[in-house]
């Protein structure tokens, strides 16, 4: 069974960089799929920041991409998003997912329980 | 970007009743549809994909149907543990895009 785990710091300040690792275990990350991150702000909707392949293929949400990085360490079989300059926009429930396939084109199959991560000074 | 438009934004339903909530594309993505629960307080789960194609462990009480633009996710008759919000998701294209999401409650 796939299992996905987020970790990192609740609080960040504003104009630093939130950073937040996926732990991945039951699949090795190097055999496939893509691997993507969400975010819910609190009492709103779902938002898709990006998804990574493997072979470090990427995909970024217009919206973000020039703040956003998503990176892959197979040595840890965990994937990283990156947010920079952050501002309480930024607040939200953090999730980790695997998408269904090996195109980005696929739905969300399994998901992390997500972090709440806080922008404030 | 593909705009994904959820009708309604929230239903109060009985137990038993059957509950449809619709689903908008701004353009043809084909069958590229899947749909997703999020009980309250918890992690959004795939309920559904490829418009119909039912997750493993979703009851069959749980349909979709559409194609192009438009979509439908029915629940033919309403349980307690139905509660929550339900989004759908368009994956025809990057970004992948989410409806606004609809809250479903119990009467």
């Amino acid at each position: 069974q796939v299992q996905l785990q987020e970790s990192g710091p609740g609080l960040v300040k504003p104009s630093e960089t939130l950073s937040l690792p996926c732990a991945v275990s039951g699949y090795s990350i190097t055999n496939g799929y893509y691997w993507g991150w969400i975010r819910q702000p609190p009492g709103k909707g779902l938002e898709w920041i990006g998804s990574i392949y493997h072979g470090g293929s990427t995909y970024y949400n217009p919206s973000l991409k020039s703040r956003v990085t998503i990176s892959l360490d197979s040595s840890k079989n965990q994937f990283s998003l990156k947010l920079s300059s952050v501002t309480a926009a930024d607040t939200a429930v953090y999730y980790c997912a695997r998408h269904w396939g090996n195109l980005v084109t696929t739905a969300l199959r399994y998901w992390g329980q997500g972090t709440l991560v806080t922008v404030s000074s | 970007d593909i705009q994904m438009t959820q009708s309604p934004s929230s239903l109060s339903a009985s137990v038993g009743d059957r509950v449809t909530i619709t689903c908008r594309a701004s353009q043809d993505i084909s069958s590229y549809l899947a749909w997703y629960h999020q009980k309250p307080g918890k992690v959004p789960e795939l309920l559904m994909y490829a418009v119909s194609a039912l997750q493993s462990g979703v009851p069959s009480r749980f349909s979709g149907s559409g194609s192009g633009t438009d979509f439908t996710l029915t629940i033919s008759s309403l349980q307690p543990e139905d509660v929550g919000n339900y989004y759908c998701q368009s994956y025809y294209s990057a970004p992948i895009t989410f409806g606004q999401g609809t809250r479903l409650e119990i009467k």
